[in-house]
């Protein structure tokens, strides 16, 4: 089943904040990141695992919450490369590799 | 180190007619995903390889659809008797072993419209 994500778009001016969000009804092992400019691939932001670490890459960072099934992306100081739409995939347990993907969402930064 | 590739980039075919995608990997990974992406949805997961082993199929997945990974390198996914519902973007990921899990690194896509 795939996980849920919020909000479905976002729209942000240079420099503001945003968070993201990723919910599941099955417990998760890792959640990974990624994000899609139109007409590209998905390109690989970051992986968490179970244990709640937080990660960063740049001003983009994510937690892991495994008692909520859910972890957050944090879009902070946003800038314009940021626009994309952002989508997480689930892996429910270790070894499993598939990932089952939200619907994404959809950010635009505008200056 | 170049990235994960597919050919061809667009497709355009004809309801009943095969079709054939091919995927090149990242050089030695030895894990080959299927995905496949319809507008405003996130990749779908089709089937997956280790090696030149198919270990895993979706449910979703109907018998016109086949995989090939000969040899672990490159792959091919074969649609058969395409109809208008199989327009889409067929996704190709690659990975490695990792010491707890995979990235996935994704190639640009097939695109396929069936008219």
């Amino acid at each position: 089943q795939q996980p849920v994500q919020s909000p479905q778009a976002v729209i942000l001016r240079e420099g503001e904040d945003a968070v993201i969000n990723c919910s599941s009804s099955k417990a998760l092992y890792s959640v990974h990141w990624y994000r899609q400019k139109h007409g590209e691939a998905p390109v690989f932001l970051m992986i968490l695992l179970k244990g709640g670490e937080q990660k960063g890459h740049e001003k983009i960072s994510a937690s892991f919450n495994e008692k909520k099934q859910q972890s957050s992306l944090y879009l902070t100081a946003s800038q314009l490369s940021y626009s994309g739409t952002y989508f997480c995939g689930t892996e429910i347990s270790s070894g499993d590799y598939k990932l089952s993907f939200g619907a994404g969402t959809t950010v635009t930064v505008r200056a | 180190d170049t990235g994960v590739s597919q050919n061809p980039r667009h497709k355009i075919t004809k309801r009943g007619q095969n079709v054939t995608f091919r995927c090149d990997p990242i050089s030695e990974h030895n894990r080959l995903y299927w995905y496949r992406q319809t507008l405003g949805q996130g990749p779908e997961f089709l089937t997956y390889f280790q090696n030149e082993a198919q270990l895993e199929k979706s449910r979703l997945l109907s018998d016109r659809f086949s995989a090939e990974r000969p040899k672990g390198s490159f792959s091919t996914l074969e649609i058969q008797r395409t109809e208008q519902g199989d327009s889409a973007m067929y996704l190709c990921a690659s990975s490695s072993d990792g010491v707890s899990t995979d990235t996935q690194y994704f190639g640009p896509g097939t695109r396929l419209t069936v008219l």
